[in-house]
C-alpha cells in the first residue's frame, strides 16, 4: 500500500520570498510522485511530475521538486513566491495497480502569500 | 471547448431530489473517475471507468449511481442524497497506462439540505 503525508496544513511566506512545501511518502513500489495545485473554486492542476527519471523535476510557474529515494521526500520548492501562487497544494503518489495506475492523494497543504 | 467540463458547477438539493452531474472530456483520454472533496479531508476516490467498463467502486452508498455512455462522458446520478454528501465533487480523466497524471475538472459544489 501507498501513503503520503503532508505534514504542515498551512504555510505562510512573503511576496518574494522561497517557497518550501513538504511531502513524505511511503509505497511498496518504485512510485511516481506528483504535485497538484487548486485555486479556489478550481480543479486541480498539475504542477509536476517525477516518473523515475531526473531526481530534480521542473514545473510551471517556476515550481521544482526533489525526490529523494533516502529520504522518501518530495518537496516542492519555489525561490520567490508571487501573490497567485496563494492556492492548495497536494502530493500525490502514483503506482501501478494492473491495468491502472491508482493516485493517493495527501490531505493538502494551503499556502498564503503575504504581500 | 478544451480538457474536461462539468456541469453543472453548483447544485443545491433537497435530500429527496434526483439530479445529475455530467463530465466531459475532449482529450481523447481511456479513463475517467469520479472524486469527492470534502474539507480537510484527501480527495476520496468513488468510481474508474476504463473504455466504458466500471473498474472500481470504492465502497460507494448505492445513492449514488455513476454511468459511461462511452469514453468521453461520465454521469453521477444522485438520489436521496444526506446533508453531510455535501461536497466538490471532481471529476478526471487519463490515457490509462502505469504512472500517467489525470486531468480534472473543475467541480461540481454539491450542497445537499
Amino acid at each position: 500500500a501507498q501513503s503520503v503525508t503532508q505534514l504542515d496544513s498551512h504555510v505562510s511566506v512573503s511576496e518574494g520570498t522561497p517557497v518550501l512545501l513538504r511531502c513524505n511518502y511511503s509505497s511498496s513500489y518504485s512510485p511516481s510522485l506528483f504535485w497538484y495545485v487548486q485555486h479556489p473554486n478550481k480543479g486541480l492542476q498539475l504542477l509536476l511530475k517525477y516518473t523515475s527519471a531526473a531526481t530534480l523535476v521542473k514545473g510551471i510557474n517556476g515550481f521544482e521538486a526533489e525526490f529523494k529515494k533516502s529520504e522518501t521526500s518530495f518537496h516542492l520548492t519555489k525561490p520567490s513566491a508571487h501573490m497567485s501562487d496563494a492556492a492548495e497544494y497536494f502530493c500525490v503518489v502514483s503506482v501501478p495497480t494492473g491495468a491502472n495506475s491508482k493516485l493517493t492523494f495527501g490531505k493538502g497543504i494551503t499556502l498564503s502569500v503575504r504581500p | 471547448e478544451t480538457g474536461v467540463t462539468q456541469t453543472p458547477r453548483h447544485l443545491v438539493m433537497g435530500m429527496t431530489n434526483k439530479k445529475s452531474l455530467k463530465c466531459e472530456q475532449h482529450l481523447g483520454h481511456n479513463a475517467m473517475y469520479w472524486y469527492k472533496q470534502s474539507a480537510k479531508k484527501p480527495l476520496e476516490l468513488m468510481f474508474v471507468y476504463n473504455f466504458k467498463e466500471q473498474t472500481e467502486n470504492n465502497s460507494v452508498p448505492s445513492r449514488f449511481s455513476p454511468e459511461c455512455p462511452n469514453s468521453s462522458h461520465l454521469f453521477l446520478h444522485l438520489h436521496t442524497l444526506q446533508p453531510e454528501d455535501s461536497a466538490l465533487y471532481l471529476c478526471a480523466s487519463s490515457q490509462e497506462g502505469l504512472a500517467v497524471e489525470q486531468f480534472f475538472g473543475p467541480g461540481t459544489r454539491l450542497t445537499v439540505l
